[in-house]
């Protein structure tokens, strides 16, 4: 089993759509990140999380540490935001303190 | 600022051969990590530097390695090149090394080997 596992897998919304992505991990974490990837490789992180919720625009994190569960929310998707989201997380250093990452959800927005 | 830069952007090497890839991070930040990326594995940490030393190093044989210079730029070498390693390969700076930084992605270098 994956320490970090992603749902959807893939999804497809309509434009104006409340979208919804799951992250479940295993292991001890010391933060949990949200990156995107647009076709052609590019990654941007979008949130960094080690407690509570963060809110940038459209864009919402959460994260339940004691569930160990996060998830990423999009209002009123738009089809730029086609992209795939991926979960990563950091290790505590008492394990060993680097980066795993979850297999990636590929979001697709029509108009 | 300018971004995090990666060079070359595209690679073809043959099995056998080595390959470097460069990595200059964005002015200020002191660690660079470095990804692979592949179909199959998805993303996969490489290794962490901070400072010129290696703070972490993820699972992947010895034929994997880096350095990081005084001016925060770093290098991967893939020796022994093998048609496993073709791969998408990303680099990341922040300001610090751990868990409390953002990590700044750059647009990665493609390497195929045939």
């Amino acid at each position: 089993k994956n320490e970090v596992e992603q749902s959807p897998q893939n999804l497809t919304a309509q434009e104006g759509e409340f979208i919804t992505i799951n992250c479940s991990y295993s292991v001890g974490i010391s933060a949990l990140h949200w990156l995107q990837q647009h076709p052609g490789g590019g990654i941007v992180s979008l949130f960094m999380l080690s407690s509570g919720k963060k809110k940038h625009g459209r864009l919402i994190a959460t994260i339940n540490i004691q569930e160990k569960h996060s998830s990423l929310h999009i209002t009123a998707s738009h089809p730029r935001d086609s992209a795939v989201y991926i979960c990563a997380v950091r290790l505590r250093w008492e394990v060993n303190n680097d980066m795993r990452f979850g297999a990636g959800t590929r979001l697709t927005v029509k108009p | 600022k300018a971004g995090v830069t990666q060079t070359p952007r595209y690679l073809i090497k043959t099995r056998g051969q080595q390959v470097t890839l460069s990595c200059s991070p964005i002015s200020g930040h002191r660690s660079v990590s470095w990804y692979q990326q592949t179909p199959g594995q998805g993303l996969q940490f490489l290794f962490e530097y901070f400072s010129e030393t290696q703070r972490n190093k993820g699972n992947f044989p010895g034929r994997f390695s880096g350095r990081q210079f005084s001016n925060s730029r770093s290098e991967m070498n893939v020796s022994t090149l093998e048609l496993g390693d073709s791969a998408l390969y990303l680099c990341a700076s922040s300001l610090g090394a751990g868990a409390a930084y953002e990590q700044y992605f750059g647009p990665g270098t493609r390497l195929t080997v045939t």
